[in-house]
């Protein structure tokens, strides 16, 4: 198993420019999770999703979008990038057992210029 | 907002000397988990305590569950240089895996 599996690894973008961040995971897991880490402030929950075609805001919804049409994937949209958004973006996900056990990508690192 | 404060934030120390990093809420948690994370990757789970009063070992880390489960502790027994790295804290008050994370310690063990 990958496990959960982000691209790119890293991106350059311009003020108002989108991209869509990629998440992937082969666990089957039902719950998926968007993070975004700055320095010295841990991690920040963005969206999350319970499964195929659910999805929630999370702590720091502004600025991203989310979707989630299968078990696998949740892309993570941003829209008209601001400087605001240069941070490092993890993907998670658990399963349905166990106590809130998240696996977590490799990290995209996003700059916003 | 549930708040998970850390401390330290930062943390020196040379190899073989004893560490100790907290974990604390107003919040009660109905588990409470230890990541670990490595520049250039995302966080590893280390443990989860579910039970106020628990006592868990890994080898040379200790993690404890405070009685009331608002608190946590991790202490690692002679450190060494292959324990530098992030460590977090994250609660979770409910089982459906919303976890608040606190702001995380920096821990670099010198040879």
């Amino acid at each position: 198993n990958a496990g959960v599996t982000q691209t790119p690894k890293f991106r350059i973008l311009k003020i108002g420019q989108s991209m869509t961040l990629q998440c992937t995971q082969d666990m089957n897991h039902n719950y998926m999770y968007w993070y975004r880490q700055d320095p010295g402030m841990g991690l920040k929950l963005i969206y999350y999703s319970v499964g195929a075609g659910i999805t929630d805001k999370g702590e720091v919804p502004n600025g991203y979008n989310v979707s989630r049409s299968t078990t696998e994937d949740f892309p993570l949209r941003l829209e008209l990038a601001a400087p605001s958004q240069t941070s490092v973006y993890f993907c998670a996900s658990r399963g349905l057992a166990g106590y809130n056990e998240q696996f977590f990508g490799p990290g995209t690192r996003l700059t916003v210029l | 907002t549930q708040l998970l404060e850390q401390s330290p934030q930062f943390l020196s120390i040379q190899e073989g000397e004893n560490l100790t990093v907290y974990c604390n809420s107003s919040s009660v948690f109905s588990s409470l988990q230890w990541y670990r994370q490595e520049p250039g990757e995302g966080p590893v789970l280390l443990v989860t305590v579910v039970t106020g009063g628990e006592v868990k070992k890994l080898k040379r880390l200790t993690f404890q569950f405070g009685d009331a489960r608002k608190d946590s502790s991790l202490h690692i027994t002679a450190a060494q240089p292959g324990d530098t790295g992030l460590y977090l804290c994250a609660g979770a008050v409910t089982s459906y895996g919303k976890l608040t994370f606190g702001q995380g310690t920096i821990l670099t063990v010198h040879p």
